[in-house]
């Protein structure tokens, strides 16, 4: 059975920084690109950050860029995201999801998710 | 930039009546990228059909997706109860902003 398990969120002052981390199980984790994707309270899907396999190929939404970095251990079946210099509009539920190239880079599975709130 | 516009906001209907969700894309897109998602509230996202018009393992059949270029359709043929959710679109790294089906 997939399973993707998010953890690392919290409540952190703008300015701040936090590390997520996401463990994967079920499946060769090194097969497959991986991704963040974040929803603010009430509102949609945001894509934030997705990593290739290898950790080759990194890509970012704008407003992260610079301050955010997307990582992986494919030894530990873990995929990581550094956030730094954290916004209040960084607020948001961050969930990790499996991205499956043979169905359109769709996102197959999900974590439940791991709230950031970023707030004085 | 590809903008994915959902309609309508959202859509107040009645258990077993049928739903229809429109996506239209900013420019042609392929279909093969089209996929799309239910959240229900608490919960991450779904995987409901992939390429447009494919199902995900597991999605009931009442569940179908069709379209090209830039409009896409999200249809549900009689509505459960389990299916009063929040619905998105996606390409790519681009979602849309989402349909809300509710209860009438």
């Amino acid at each position: 059975e997939v399973q993707l398990v998010e953890s690392g969120g919290g409540l952190v002052q703008p300015g701040g920084s936090l590390r997520l981390s996401c463990a994967a199980s079920g499946f060769t984790f090194s097969s497959y690109w991986m991704s963040w994707v974040r929803q603010a309270p009430g509102k949609g899907l945001e894509w934030v950050a997705n990593i290739k396999q290898d950790g080759s190929e990194k890509y970012y939404v704008d407003s992260v860029k610079g301050r955010f970095t997307i990582s992986r251990d494919n030894a530990k079946n873990s995929l990581y995201l550094q956030m730094n210099s954290l916004r209040a509009e960084d607020t948001a539920v961050y969930y990790c999801a499996r991205v499956d190239e043979w169905s359109g880079y769709s996102f197959d599975y999900w974590g439940q998710g791991t709230l950031v709130t970023v707030s004085s | 930039e590809i903008v994915l516009t959902q309609s309508p906001g959202t859509l107040s209907l009645s258990p077993g009546e049928r739903a229809t969700l429109s996506c239209r894309a900013s420019q042609s897109v392929s279909s093969s990228y089209l996929a799309w998602y239910q959240q229900k509230p608490g919960q991450a996202p779904r995987l409901l059909i992939y390429g447009a018009s494919s199902r995900a393992t597991g999605i009931p059949d009442r569940f179908s997706g069709s379209g090209s270029g830039t409009d896409f359709t999200l249809t549900i043929s009689r509505l459960e109860p389990e299916d009063f959710a929040v619905y998105y679109c996606q390409q790519y790294f681009t979602f849309g902003g989402g349909t809300k089906v509710e209860i009438k």
